[in-house]
């Protein structure tokens, strides 16, 4: 079955960087375009980059724009999300998700357990 | 970026019962909604897409309608595991897709 294993979470301060990692299993990690969803504290969810099955496009939520990469590696069948200049605001559980296909590519159907950041002094 | 409203926040409801759960777009996305479910301390589960189908493994007494800006998802008849937040979702204009802020089924 599919498994989405988030990884890299924890507690970091405002300015400084957190990779996160999601390890893929069950699926053929390279044909499927893959994304990050956060869900700060109590909130709701909120949509924060998608990278197409070939890592050649990728698209960001205007909140983390420019701060934010997301990236992966068919060779360890794992995604990624780089986290520079962090802000408290960026505080929130970070899922990765499948969507059902690529012709259904925002029908996330598929979902890790989520990994924790806390950006706090 | 489209803004999705969902109504009402809140919904408190006994087993057995109907419910039905309301969602708005700011602007029209044709049949471009999801419905989501989640229980607490868990991941999201996709109920419904196409504003209308059921994803696989959900049961018939959930069931979706609209189109344009005004959706609903109704739940027939509420059993204990349907108590949860329920977000709806649009992937019409992307990106950013974008969520409503969710609607809390609490049992009365």
């Amino acid at each position: 079955q599919v498994q989405l294993v988030e990884s890299g979470g924890g507690v970091v301060q405002p300015g400084r960087s957190l990779r996160l990692s999601c390890a893929a299993a069950g699926f053929t990690f390279s044909t499927y375009g893959l994304h990050w969803v956060r869900q700060a504290p109590g909130k709701g969810l909120e949509w924060v980059a998608l990278i197409s099955y070939d890592g050649s496009s990728k698209y960001y939520a205007d909140s983390v724009k420019g701060r934010f990469s997301i990236s992966r590696d068919s060779s360890k069948n794992t995604l990624y999300l780089q986290m520079n200049s962090l802000r408290p605001e960026d505080t929130a559980v970070y899922y990765c998700a499948r969507p059902l296909g690529n012709l259904l590519l925002f029908l996330l159907d598929q979902w890790g357990q989520g990994t924790l950041v806390t950006v706090s002094s | 970026e489209i803004v999705m409203t969902q109504s009402p926040a809140s919904l408190s409801a006994s087993p057995g019962e109907r419910a039905t759960l309301s969602c708005r777009a700011s602007q029209s996305v044709s049949s471009n909604l999801a419905w989501y479910q989640q229980k607490p301390g868990q991941a999201p589960r996709l109920l419904i897409y196409g504003a209308s189908t059921r994803a696989t493994g959900i049961p018939a007494r959930f069931s979706g309608s609209g189109s344009g800006t005004e959706f609903t998802l109704t739940i027939s008849s509420l059993q204990s595991e349907d108590f949860a937040v329920y977000y709806c979702q649009q992937y019409k204009n992307w990106p950013p897709v974008t969520f409503g802020q969710g609607t809390r089924l609490e049992i009365k």
